[in-house]
């Protein structure tokens, strides 16, 4: 079974430049998650999908950063313009149906932002 | 507001050794609780998950056991060894937040 993938697997960008990433979760998977993890620290939720509709964008920085996921499938992130404190991992995660059924979360190997 | 904290950060240990890697959490209203390993440059793995109700699960050398009233979690790796070595996550799902919570990880490094 292919995992999750995600591109580009590196982006050295300046700040207030603008850069999107891309993720295709696995065939199947209803619910897709963008993470943001800084250096050190565990991942933080940004944005949680069900199929194509938006569950949880409560720690999204709005202002910034958008995400959409077209067909319910792949799913890109945005962020426009970018800040120095955006140097950080994005990962992006799927599982089958959602997490409340105990089911396990499957990532990909992420993007490493660097913001000069 | 539901925080996980993991001790040590970072841990060594010699090779065949037996460890344990800590987890606490401050609201034991939880769905299940995971373990992760994450090698430098990826993503995460999901190696255990225990449910609310379930107070341990066992894959290989690995152990993991949950007591949810103190908010505690413990992952045991028997006999370990140099390929164990990455940073291990657990995570919580929050019933109130419903998403997971993230820990910081503990470091493990087995030296040969």
């Amino acid at each position: 079974e292919a995992g999750v993938a995600q591109s580009p697997r590196y982006k050295i960008i300046e700040k207030r430049q603008s850069v999107a990433f891309w993720c295709n979760p696995i065939s199947g998977h209803a619910t897709l998650y963008w993470y943001q993890q800084i250096l050190g620290q565990g991942p933080k939720l940004l944005i949680q999908f069900q199929n194509n509709g938006v569950v949880d964008d409560s720690q999204l920085p709005k202002d910034r950063f958008s995400a959409e996921r077209l067909k319910g499938v792949d799913s890109t992130l945005k962020i426009q313009p970018a800040k120095l404190e955006d140097s950080a991992v994005y990962l992006c995660a799927s599982s089958l149906l959602g997490t409340t059924t105990n089911e396990k979360l499957f990532f990909g190997s992420g993007t490493q932002l660097s913001v000069l | 507001k539901q925080e996980v904290t993991q001790i040590p950060a970072a841990l060594s240990v010699p090779e065949g050794e037996n460890l344990v890697l800590n987890c606490s959490f401050t609201d034991s209203a939880i769905y299940n609780l995971q373990w992760f390993r994450q090698d430098p440059g990826k993503g995460l793995t999901s190696l255990l998950l225990i449910q609310s109700s379930q107070r341990e699960q066992t894959s290989g050398r690995l152990n993991a056991s949950l007591d949810k009233s103190s908010g505690r979690s413990t992952l045991y790796i028997a006999a370990s060894q140099p390929g164990d070595s990455a940073t291990y996550l657990c995570a919580v799902y929050d019933n109130y937040g419903q998403n997971f919570v993230f820990g910081p990880g503990t470091r493990l490094s087995v030296l040969p």
